[in-house]
């Protein structure tokens, strides 16, 4: 039973660009989260996806932007990229009500240049 | 003040030690979490807890509901027990974020 898939594993943009970050989910999961942890901290949460639609969002600004597919997958983008991007970005997904936790995949990191 | 504080933030520990990290947090939970984060980045959830006391092998993980804290203890230290160790907790009544500490970096000598 796979668990938490993320791609790309490391990922080098330019200030600016755009960047597209990929989950699926551990299956019978149907929700997923994303969070961005820099060096050093705990991760924050960045927003939720279940249903197809943006169930919670953190405090970050509309840079960031996701969506989920019917197969539950799900996408992070971050347009306008800035050096302070440059982070862990970590997809967990769950199975509302979410009795029985997180799984947590590996992770993307990414660099701003 | 971050609402989940962690401590200690490093902790170094000879091989056999039994080890404790300390949890409070500031909101109301529905639940706390700790995980395990390797260098790697990956992250591993080793309790879900809303009361009393979990154990799993040499892991133990207790909460206090009413004091606002919970502490992950783990016995008879291993090296391979090296790792971050991240306390999180579900915010009561929110859609099912979590609010995460710092981290706890243990390192485990032989």
């Amino acid at each position: 039973d796979a668990g938490v898939t993320q791609s790309p594993t490391h990922l080098i943009k330019t200030r600016g660009q755009q960047v597209t970050l990929r989950c699926s989910p551990k299956s019978g999961h149907d929700t997923v989260s994303w969070y961005q942890q820099a060096l050093g901290q705990g991760p924050q949460f960045i927003f939720q996806y279940y249903e197809e639609e943006e169930r919670q969002r953190g405090n970050f600004p509309d840079r960031f932007s996701g969506h989920q597919f019917p197969n539950y997958s799900s996408e992070l983008n971050v347009n306008a990229l800035l050096l302070g991007d440059s982070a862990l970005y970590l997809c967990a997904s769950s199975s509302l009500p979410q009795l029985f936790g997180y799984t947590f995949g590996s992770g993307t990191r990414l660099t701003v240049v | 003040k971050n609402e989940v504080e962690q401590s200690p933030q490093n902790l170094t520990a000879q091989e056999g030690e039994f080890i404790t990290i300390n949890c409070s947090y500031s909101v109301g939970i529905s639940a706390l979490h700790w995980l395990q984060q390797h260098p790697g980045g990956g992250i591993v959830s080793l309790f879900m807890l809303s009361s009393g006391k979990k154990k799993h092998g040499r892991l133990i993980a207790t909460i206090n509901i009413q004091e606002k804290h919970s502490s992950l203890h783990i016995t008879a230290s291993h090296p391979r027990d090296s790792a971050v160790y991240i306390c999180a907790v579900n915010p009561r009544g929110s859609q099912g974020n979590l609010i995460f500490g710092k981290g706890t970096k243990l390192s485990v000598k032989p």
